[in-house]
């Protein structure tokens, strides 16, 4: 999962095998959640979204789960593939504002 | 698709160099932010823009100052920079519809080197 410090925490998974990445979010008033992936060199590119009036939501090939009482937020990637290596990371916000904090993220590496 | 370019991608100053970032989206974007983001740290939010004119500092204002005369365009300008401003900048815009927050679009970043 995420965390603040110096060190990415990293997850290797097997080409084929589902990924789960975990991200503790801080603000029990957020209520609306991105997922971001970065490749090396690039900048962050939105990959799915969940408001908190739901707690499951399911993209092409990822699912983001939302849990409101312990503060918790994964994304699964299924059938994990070599192009989905990169960083990930979360984001929440308070719909009643516009800013947004992210997490420092996970360093996915995909094995072939 | 959601157009987000930055000026450079590349640039090395000298300190006490005046520098200028600029980002243009091509969305009528309401919203623009300028973030710097280094190792460990994760993403902070140095400045952000709801509409022309307006402004509202980040968590990370110090020594940083913007500019937004055209709805398209948000700059991010270090009035006289500093090795610890070395960092990957980056620029985002998003929409704001009555008041509720969507995905923010990311350009692909600017990697400021301050010697």
């Amino acid at each position: 999962g995420e965390s603040v410090g110096l060190h990415l925490p990293t997850l290797s998974v097997q080409e084929g095998d589902n990924s789960i990445i975990n991200c503790a979010y801080s603000n029990s008033a957020s209520d609306y959640f991105i997922w971001y992936k970065q490749e090396s060199g690039k900048g962050p590119q939105f990959i799915i979204d969940i408001r908190s009036n739901m707690d499951k939501r399911q993209g092409q090939r990822v699912t983001v789960l939302l849990n409101k009482t312990v503060k918790h937020l994964s994304l699964q990637i299924a059938a994990t593939q070599p192009g989905d290596s990169a960083v990930y990371f979360c984001a929440e916000n308070m719909d009643t504002g516009n800013q947004f904090y992210f997490g420092t993220g996970t360093s996915l590496t995909v094995i072939p | 698709d959601v157009k987000v370019t930055q000026s450079s991608r590349y640039l090395v100053k000298r300190t006490g160099e005046k520098v200028f970032l600029e980002c243009v989206q091509d969305m009528d974007h309401e919203n623009m932010f300028w973030y710097r983001q280094d190792p460990g740290l994760g993403l902070r939010l140095i400045y952000f823009s709801y509409d022309v004119k307006m402004k509202e500092k980040g968590d990370i204002p110090e020594g940083y100052s913007v500019s937004r005369e055209k709805k398209e365009r948000f700059s991010l300008i270090l009035e006289s920079a500093s090795t610890n401003q070395t960092s990957m900048y980056l620029c985002a815009s998003s929409f704001n519809l009555g008041g509720t927050s969507y995905e923010q679009y990311f350009g692909p970043g600017t990697r400021l080197t301050v010697t």
